[in-house]
């Protein structure tokens, strides 16, 4: 099965603080993505990556930005919190290099932001 | 844009069958969809594709009807461990691969 880790279940920062999510995944996979969710609204792409180094913005990436230097890890960074980035946040992975691949979710970061 | 998902909740008795509806207003290669359980990550479901080739893991069935631009996912006979929020997520014909962009959810009360 595919393993997908969120380095935390719960964090607590405070306004203004740099902000560190980290997410490894175990199978190999090319592509990697990293979500918000929030009560009804689903859950909303900030930033993917599909290859080491390479990532492109997502629907919502103010604020944010990401880091891939291996092909297992990729890191979310909240450059300067806010409390408007109080959420939940999803990391996900998915193999292959053609469309249509299932995507797999880690637990999720709970994130608030004081 | 979000595809629109409905209903928005659903509650059924053990048994009972639903049906949730998944819009695009985008021309779709794909639609998947996902099951979150409270408190956990959801869980890959199915691909449906254009073209008619479905992928999946369990028995639950899905359409997809490319003139419309829109996915139905089938629940028969429920179970209690159907209970959760389903997602649908689209992926467009064109620009990126990888990306998909997911609707609001759609929660499914199952009861005894």
């Amino acid at each position: 099965d595919v393993k997908v880790t969120q380095s935390s279940r719960y964090l607590v920062k405070r306004t203004g603080e740099k902000v560190f999510l980290e997410c490894v995944q175990d199978m190999d996979h090319e592509n990697m993505f990293w979500y918000r969710q929030d009560p009804g609204l689903g859950l909303r792409l900030i930033y993917f990556s599909y290859d080491v180094k390479m990532k492109e913005k997502g629907d919502i990436p103010e604020g944010y930005s990401v880091s891939r230097e291996k092909k297992e890890r990729f890191s979310l960074i909240l450059e300067s919190a806010s409390t408007n980035q109080t959420s939940m946040y999803l990391c996900a992975s998915s193999g292959g290099t053609g469309r249509a691949q299932p995507q797999h979710f880690g637990d999720g970061t709970r994130l608030s932001i004081l | 844009q979000q595809p629109v998902q409905s209903p928005q909740a659903v509650i059924l008795r053990e048994g009972e069958d639903a049906v949730i509806n998944c819009s695009s207003s985008k021309a779709l290669y794909s639609v998947h969809w996902y099951r979150q359980k409270h408190g956990e990550a959801p869980v890959f479901l199915m691909i449906l594709l254009k073209g008619g080739e479905q992928k999946g893991h369990e028995k639950i069935s899905a359409s997809f009807n490319e003139k419309k631009q829109q996915s139905s996912l089938y629940l028969t006979a429920s179970q209690l461990s159907y209970s959760g929020t389903y997602f649908c997520g689209t992926e467009g014909s064109g620009g990126s691969n990888y990306k998909l962009t997911f609707g609001k959810g759609t929660l499914l009360t199952v009861n005894p």
